[in-house]
Parts: C-alpha cells; structure tokens; sequence
C-alpha cells in the first residue's frame, strides 16, 4: 500500500531534550516535507526536499533540522525543543517538486513540550 | 500575513444538500490551487485540485469554481454527506515555485446533518 508513515504518533518531552521524528514514503517520490499544523493557521511548511541531499527551507524553519540521506526517508529534529514548537506535524510527499503535484501526507504526530 | 484564507472556520449543513467552502487569496503568483480534505486523527487527503487556466473542475459530487479577478475559489459538494464532515483546506502554490512549496488556508470544518 502507498503510503507516507510517519513515527511516532504521539509524544509528550521537555525542554532542550533533543528529538527526532521519522518519515518515510514507499512510493519512489522525489519531494519530500514537512509541515506543522496550529489552529487557525493551517498547516505551514517547516522545510522541504526536491531530491536526496537537496533541502531547503520552507517558511517557518527555525528550531528545526532535516536531512535527506536517502530518497524514501525525510527525517525531522528537533535539536532543542521548546514549548512554542508543541504542535501537530505532517510529512508529506509528491512524485516530483514541480508546483503542480498534489503532496500525499502521513497521518501526523502529535508532539508536546513542556 | 496569511496569503490563503478560509473565513468561516465551520459550516453546518442537511444531508442532501449543497455544501459551498470558500477560499480566498492574495498572492497573484499562485496558479494552482488543491482542497484537501482531513478526517480526526488522519492526514489530509487530496480531493480535487484546479489549475489557473481554468474556472471550473468537476469529480463526481465534488466541483472546484475558481474567480481569478476576485482571487477567489469555491468547492461545491452536491449532495452533501454524513461521510463528508471533515475539515476542508484550501491550499495555493506557484508552477515557478521550485519548491512545490503549498501555502494553507486556516480550514473549514463541514458538518453535515443527516
């Protein structure tokens, strides 16, 4: 099944221990990312991926770190997380990084800092 | 600034009946435009999507009208659902936007009555 499986679901942690949360997508796709959701505020987009190695910032980046080592996997670390980073996070992915791709995303992960 | 906005944050409607979500946007960049669809503990799933060149597309029971004068778009479900209750998303990006980047709409949630 095609899938983006992002892990884990839940997590409640404090202030400055360091986090990390998986996403991989079975279905070859160049493009990765990553967003978080606040209420009111729709889902805003922390960083992005066009292809292996290649990462960039979306619009709200900061407190955050990404790497794309291989293809299928698009990890998200928190190095220090603060309270003002508790939010519900999406990782998402399209088959290419053109502006016209619909993006297929996981199921999210609630984090909570406090 | 938020570039994509959904002004009502809920909609309330009969089983049966017409559903009407509304969008609207500022950036003049944007020429493609996605609703995306999200159930409670699930991701967005990609419903239907409509590109600058048109004013209208239509899948099944879903059909996405798209103002570009008012910059202004509109997703029509007809006839609404119990399955349809969810929260709505309207989201743009720009074709010269190398980063696919999708900017959100704060979201609309739609209950229909049976």
């Amino acid at each position: 099944e095609a899938q983006v499986t992002q892990n884990p679901r839940y997590l409640i942690t404090v202030t400055g221990k360091k986090l990390t949360v998986t996403c991989s997508q079975n279905m070859n796709h160049e493009y990765m990312s990553w967003y978080r959701q606040d209420p009111g505020l729709g889902l805003r987009q922390i960083y992005y991926s066009m292809n292996v190695e290649v990462t960039d910032k979306g619009d709200v980046p900061e407190g955050y770190k990404v790497s794309r080592k291989e293809k299928r996997n698009f990890p998200l670390i928190l190095e220090s997380p603060s309270p003002n980073q508790t939010s519900l996070y999406f990782c998402a992915s399209s088959l290419l990084w053109t502006g016209n791709q619909p993006q297929h995303f996981g199921d999210g992960t609630r984090l909570s800092i406090l | 600034d938020q570039q994509v906005k959904q002004n009502s944050p809920s909609l309330s409607v009969q089983e049966g009946r017409i559903s009407i979500l509304n969008c609207d946007y500022t950036n003049s960049m944007f020429d493609y435009f996605l609703w995306y669809k999200k159930y409670p503990a699930e991701g967005p799933t990609f419903l239907i999507s409509i590109s600058s060149i048109k004013d209208k597309n239509e899948d099944g029971r879903f059909t996405v009208f798209l103002n570009k004068s008012a910059k202004h778009l509109s997703l029509h479900i007809v006839p609404s659902q119990p399955g349809d209750s969810a929260v709505y998303f309207c989201a743009a990006s720009a074709h010269n936007n190398a980063g696919n980047m999708l900017t959100f709409g704060g979201g609309t949630r739609l209950m229909v009555k049976p």
